[in-house]
Parts: C-alpha cells; structure tokens; sequence
C-alpha cells in the first residue's frame, strides 16, 4: 500500500471549514484513499472514501486530485466536536485484497471557540 | 448490532502473566484485526485475519498470539507480558478487503498497563 504524508497538526476556527491535506504520491491504480478520525483515546472513525472522483457525505467531502498523488478532506463548518486526529489511509481493493489498514501519525486538528 | 465488543476496559498485570484481550463483533464481517496505540502515535497492526481459521501477521506481532476459531470472535493472547507491551489496544473488524465499501469498525480499546 502507498504511504501517505500528513501535517502533524492544524488550527481551524469553529463553523469555518476545515481542510486537511494528504499527499498519496505512489498511489497506484487499484488504491483508494480512505479518512478515518480518532477522537480522544477513542477507536478510530470511519469518514469517507474515493477513487478518483470526488466525494461526499453527511460528514465530509473528499476532493482527490485529478493525479491522484494528493487529496484533502473537507470539513464544511468544523465544530468543538470535531477536534481530533484525523488519518489519510490508502488501500487496495480488489481481488486477494485484505482490509489491511496502516495508520500514519495524522493531523491533529484543534478546532477553537 | 453492538457493533466491536472489546473485554476488558482496563487491565494491570504483572511482568511474566499472561492474559487474553476479548473482542467480539456481530456484523458478520470477515475481516478482524488488532492494534496497539502508544502515547502520542498512531496505530499500528499486531495481527490480523481474513477469516475463520486465517491469521496473519501485522508490523508489529512479537509477543503477541491470535487465533480465529469463529467469524464472531477474534482474542489477542499476551504470552509473558513485559512493560513494552503497556499500551491501548484496539481491534477492528469489517467486510472483506474485495469490496470497496469496507468501512471498518473499531472497539472502545483496551487500556493494558503491565507492571
């Protein structure tokens, strides 16, 4: 699976939107890009996937470059509640894959009042 | 669904005892897995299984055992625990890696501190 380059941490002021980038530079053809969260010492959190087109959720939208070497996760209107680390994964999918996720260190995001 | 039962919450235990960290999921899913999360990084696989009767091993397995006799339970034995193995464990279970909408589901953690 390709690695994955996050910054280690990010500001965003409450209701405004959060934008959190990700570098997936050798990401090959078969690789999709998933977002998961970890909320204080909670286990971590589902939030969206995409190939190559973008996506969105009740939760976020995912903007994944034309290249595909880079994406970023996309918080609409960022609340106290969103605090938390947040992890840019990129996996195989497909035949003989398993659902092996290899977490990075994430970015800290501290959404303040 | 009470989605990823992990057994128990917290747990002290001496240099040299070992023990078994439970985890459970009710979804069907085939896929399970453990990791362990130490101060101030990110998570990182012990051990994981693809289905019953299938273990492999993850980036991080040494001391570390795992067996799959059922699709709804998944155990991480410590054999001869040591201080390097205090840390939060969390296990996580989902549909298999074929599918693309694989989200997957991770218990509340185990908070293991050994002595």
């Amino acid at each position: 699976d390709a690695k994955t380059t996050q910054p280690p941490s990010m500001d965003c002021a409450e209701g405004r939107a959060a934008n959190l980038p990700c570098n997936h530079s050798t990401i090959s053809g078969n690789e999709y890009v998933y977002w998961y969260r970890q909320i204080h010492s909670q286990g971590p959190q589902y939030i969206i996937h995409g190939l190559k087109n973008n996506e969105t959720n009740e939760m976020a939208s995912l903007i994944i470059t034309e290249d595909r070497k880079s994406s970023t996760l996309i918080l609409p209107h960022a609340t106290l509640r969103d605090t938390a680390v947040y992890y840019c994964i990129v996996r195989v999918v497909g035949g003989g894959a398993t659902n092996k996720l290899i977490f990075g260190t994430g970015t800290l995001l501290a959404v303040q009042p | 669904n009470a989605g990823v039962t992990q057994t128990p919450k917290f747990q002290v235990l001496k240099t040299g005892q070992s023990m078994t960290l439970q985890c459970a999921q009710d979804m069907n899913h085939e896929y399970m897995s453990w990791y362990r999360q130490d101060p101030g990084m990110g998570l990182r696989l012990i051990h994981y299984s693809v289905g019953a009767g299938i273990t492999d091993q993850g980036e991080v397995p040494n001391g570390y055992n795992v067996s799959r006799s059922t699709t709804e339970d998944f155990p991480l034995r410590l054999l001869s625990a040591a201080p390097s193995q205090t840390s939060v464990y969390f296990c996580a279970s989902s549909y298999s890696g074929t599918r693309v909408n694989t989200e997957a589901f991770f218990g509340q953690g185990t908070r293991l501190t050994v002595v």
